[in-house]
This record gives C-alpha cells, structure tokens and sequence, in this order.
C-alpha cells in the first residue's frame, strides 16, 4: 500500500525561528506535493517536485522553501517562521501528471508561537 | 480567488438519505475532478473522480454527475451511513496540480 510518512506530526515553533518538515514516500513516485490545510481554505498548494532536485513554486509558495534530495525524501523549509504560518501541513505524492490519485500523509500540526 | 468552489461548509442528513454536495470550478482548463474524504487526523484520500469526458461516474454507493456547460458537478452518496461522516473536498487538475475546494463537512445523523 502507498505510504507517505510525515515528521514531526507536531511541532511548536517560536516566531522568527527555522522550521523543517520532513517527508518521506514509499511509493517511488516522481511527484510530491505541500499543502497547507486552514478552515475556510481547503487545502492550498505551496511547492512541489517532478522528481529528485527539482521543486517548482505552487499557489502559496511565500515564505516557504522546499528541498528534494532524493525521490524518497520532501521537504518543507520555513525559514523564519510566522504566527500565520500556524496551520496543519499535508504531504502527498502521485505518478503521472495530476489526473492520477494522490496519496497523502498523516499531516503535521504546526504552531508558531 | 477560488478556483473551486464548495458551496456549502456543512451538511447534516439521516441515516438512509442521499446525501447531496454540490461544487463548481472556473477554470475551463481543468480536465479531471476528484472527490476526497478526508477524516479527523487524518489525511484526505481518493474517493471517486471523473473526468472531463463524461457526464456521470459512479462507483458503489458514490456518484459524481458532471455538467461542462455549467462549470458544477455534485457528489451523490446513496444510502448514508454514520460511517461516511468526514469532511469531503472537490478538487480540479490541470496538468500536475490538483486546486481544491474549501471542503463539505458531512455528518450522517443516525
């Protein structure tokens, strides 16, 4: 079964401080995604990657950085974080172009204090 | 500016109705709608998705009726369960982004 891994699942941060969210897929798919998941937004894409070394900016990207090393591994860089950056993080990966199913993680609760 | 629209924040039936969610979208360009379920702690999964092509896509008690003229398509869940209670988000592809909507909260009243 598809399995995306997602660490921390919480995490509380202080204001103007670095953020690292990691995230790791079984899958061997090319593409992976962030999302950020706020009542009254639904879920909003910030970067993703076609595959290893690549990331491209998605509808939200300020603020946030992101790091593909490897097929398996995603990241999400905040590097100075903020209080409206408080929100629950989704991963997921796909193959193909979108019009495949995408499988998400757990998610990650992220408070910035 | 929502490129997918849910228009409504939440949804209360019995158990035994159709339960019926309602979504729109803007863009013309996008070719293929899924449906997520998404349950408390947990992270959205696929439900059912249709594409641009066709009209109607059902799947056991899961039917997606698409209209492209209308720019909407609904979520019909026959026979609701408690089980299905969840939060449910539309969500339309172009290319390799997935835009979603703000999501329909479902409780299924027993």
């Amino acid at each position: 079964e598809a399995a995306v891994t997602q660490s921390p699942r919480n995490k509380v941060a202080v204001t103007g401080g670095k953020v690292t969210l990691s995230c790791n897929q079984t899958n061997n798919h090319n593409n992976m995604y962030w999302y950020r998941q706020d009542t009254g937004h639904g879920l909003r894409l910030i970067h993703y990657s076609y595959g290893a070394g690549s990331t491209e900016k998605g509808d939200i990207p300020d603020g946030y950085k992101a790091s593909r090393p490897s097929q398996e591994n995603f990241s999400l860089i905040l590097e100075l974080a903020t209080p409206s950056q408080t929100s629950v993080y989704f991963c997921a990966s796909g193959e193909g172009q979108g019009n495949t199913e995408v499988f998400f993680g757990k998610g990650t609760r992220l408070t910035v204090v | 500016q929502q490129q997918v629209r849910q228009s409504s924040q939440s949804l209360t039936v019995w158990e035994g109705e159709t339960a019926i969610l309602n979504c729109s979208y803007e863009n013309s360009a996008f070719d293929y709608f899924p449906w997520y379920q998404q349950f408390p702690g947990e992270g959205p999964a696929l439900l059912i998705a249709i594409r641009s092509v066709s009209d109607k896509k059902e799947d056991g008690r899961f039917t997606i009726f698409f209209n492209k003229r209308e720019k909407n398509l609904s979520l019909h869940i026959k026979d609701s369960q408690p089980g299905d209670s969840a939060t449910y988000f539309c969500a339309g592809n172009m290319g390799y982004k997935l835009t979603f909507g703000t999501g329909t909260s479902l409780l299924v009243d027993p």
